[in-house]
């Protein structure tokens, strides 16, 4: 089956630092969605992207669907502390349901 | 209300033993979605409703699992005999277009099953 690939599977950094995460897939997907996801909690879409190449921002969050259809990447600039959580990657082929990567978890150091 | 809303929040088990866990989607939402997240782990398809209907029961991992939506909103998910292995949490999610949209599901905080 289908299989998304995130790096690195964790992550400290320092308040007001940029962050980079991705994620690869075997496979192409039609649609790549960023999740985030709170101790207790389920996972709150972050952003949302349908087309190959597409470059969106949601504040201070930047993700891309990759031309290659295969993989995207988030970034998080100037990092506050409730950033922390776990993100997901996910991908979308038409008709079939999300397929969700690892996770990356990202502590933040005041 | 607002958001997915699933009960229970929490539930220990003994092996072997019967479980059913709800979820009641957002009000108009017509897909709903039920994930199985294990520590460490992303969420993990089991069974897409449209309506009423199993539209891809694919995830479910045996025939210990069984999923019903009889009115096209609640669904409730069913576990028998359960085994250790089962113990994970259970995500519902629910969307307005179904798999053929946009992919946007919004989940509830999920079902926290523990089998002993």
């Amino acid at each position: 089956g289908q299989q998304l690939n995130q790096s690195p599977q964790s992550m400290f950094i320092q308040e007001g630092e940029d962050v980079s995460m991705n994620c690869t897939s075997s496979s192409i997907f039609n649609t790549w969605l960023w999740y985030k996801q709170d101790p207790g909690e389920g996972p709150v879409l972050l952003i949302a992207l349908y087309k190959a190449g597409e470059l969106t921002s949601n504040g201070r969050l930047t993700a891309q669907f990759g031309i290659t259809r295969k993989d995207s990447f988030l970034n998080i600039s100037a990092s506050i502390p409730s950033d922390v959580g776990i993100y997901f990657c996910a991908g979308q082929l038409a008709n079939t349901p999300l397929v969700f990567g690892k996770g990356t978890r990202l502590s933040v150091i005041a | 209300g607002a958001g997915v809303s699933q009960t229970p929040s929490n539930k220990v088990t003994e092996k072997g033993k019967y479980v059913e866990l709800r979820c009641d989607p957002i009000s108009g939402h017509t897909a709903l979605y039920w994930y199985r997240q294990s520590l460490g782990q992303g969420p993990e398809f089991l069974i897409y409703f449209q309506g009423t209907g199993a539209a891809d029961d694919s995830g479910l991992p045996n025939d210990r699992f069984f999923a019903v939506r009889p009115e096209g909103s609640v669904s409730t998910l069913k576990i028998q005999r359960t085994e250790r292995g089962d113990s994970a949490v259970y995500l519902c999610a629910s969307s307005f277009r179904g798999a053929s949209g946009t992919g946007e599901l919004f989940f509830g905080e999920g079902s926290r099953l523990t089998v002993l």
